[in-house]
């Protein structure tokens, strides 16, 4: 039972380039987030989904898309990367909102030069 | 607008004795609060979380967290400390009044355990 898994776990990247993130469940949850995690600044939500299909902007979402095609993925596109978008970014799933608690990947650090 | 709070970057104590991170909070309405823990280059774990009823909640590992509503604070304690308790704390709430998804992170705290 993997849980939640991120892959790349590391990327470094030029300025103006693209990528993707891909965050894989295996725990059949309806929900799941990005978030960016900053030295100093807690954990910020880029984008999330209520469901296949859904997605919607979160806190700081300018610079990203996401799409959800699969209950079990949920991908994080860098359009064109910039040095501000260098960071570790989660991927979160939880069975419902309210009081369901989160269930974190392990990272991916994305570096862009 | 939403908002947590923790107070101090760092929290040092010696093994064995009793620790207590600190969490504030401001939320429109009843808050759900949560505890999360994360060790180096892994995502974060979820401790306990508070819904409602007894103000003390008690959680993984041995941690225990008390609401206190008229502080607005979701204090992380544990009776007596593990060196491998050393790492970075979160305490997060969601407002059910905006929806009951959106988690709102504070800051973090290190905490470290010296033996």
């Amino acid at each position: 039972n993997a849980g939640v898994t991120q892959t790349p776990k590391f990327r470094v990247l030029k300025t103006g380039q693209s990528m993707t993130l891909l965050c894989a469940q295996d725990m059949n949850h309806e929900y799941m987030y990005w978030y960016r995690q900053d030295p100093g600044m807690g954990l910020r939500l880029i984008h999330y989904s209520v469901g296949e299909g859904t997605t919607a902007k979160g806190e700081v979402p300018d610079g990203y898309n996401v799409s959800r095609l699969k209950k079990q993925n949920f991908l994080l596109g860098l359009e064109s990367a910039a040095p501000s978008q260098t960071s570790v970014y989660f991927c979160a799933t939880s069975v419902g909102g309210f009081g369901q608690p989160q269930h974190f990947g392990d990272g991916t650090r994305l570096s862009i030069l | 607008a939403q908002s947590v709070a923790q107070p101090e970057d760092q929290v040092n104590v010696a093994e064995g004795n009793p620790l207590t991170v600190k969490c504030t909070y401001s939320v429109s309405g009843n808050p759900y609060l949560f505890w999360y823990v994360q060790y180096p280059n892994r995502g974060l774990q979820f401790l306990l979380k508070y819904i409602t009823g007894d103000n003390l909640v008690k959680g993984s590992y041995g941690f225990e967290a008390e609401f206190n509503k008229s502080q607005t604070s979701f204090h992380l304690k544990k009776p007596s400390a593990l060196v491998s308790d050393s790492a970075l704390y979160f305490c997060a709430v969601r407002d059910p009044n905006t929806g009951g998804f959106k988690t709102i992170f504070g800051a973090g705290t290190r905490l470290f355990v010296k033996a």
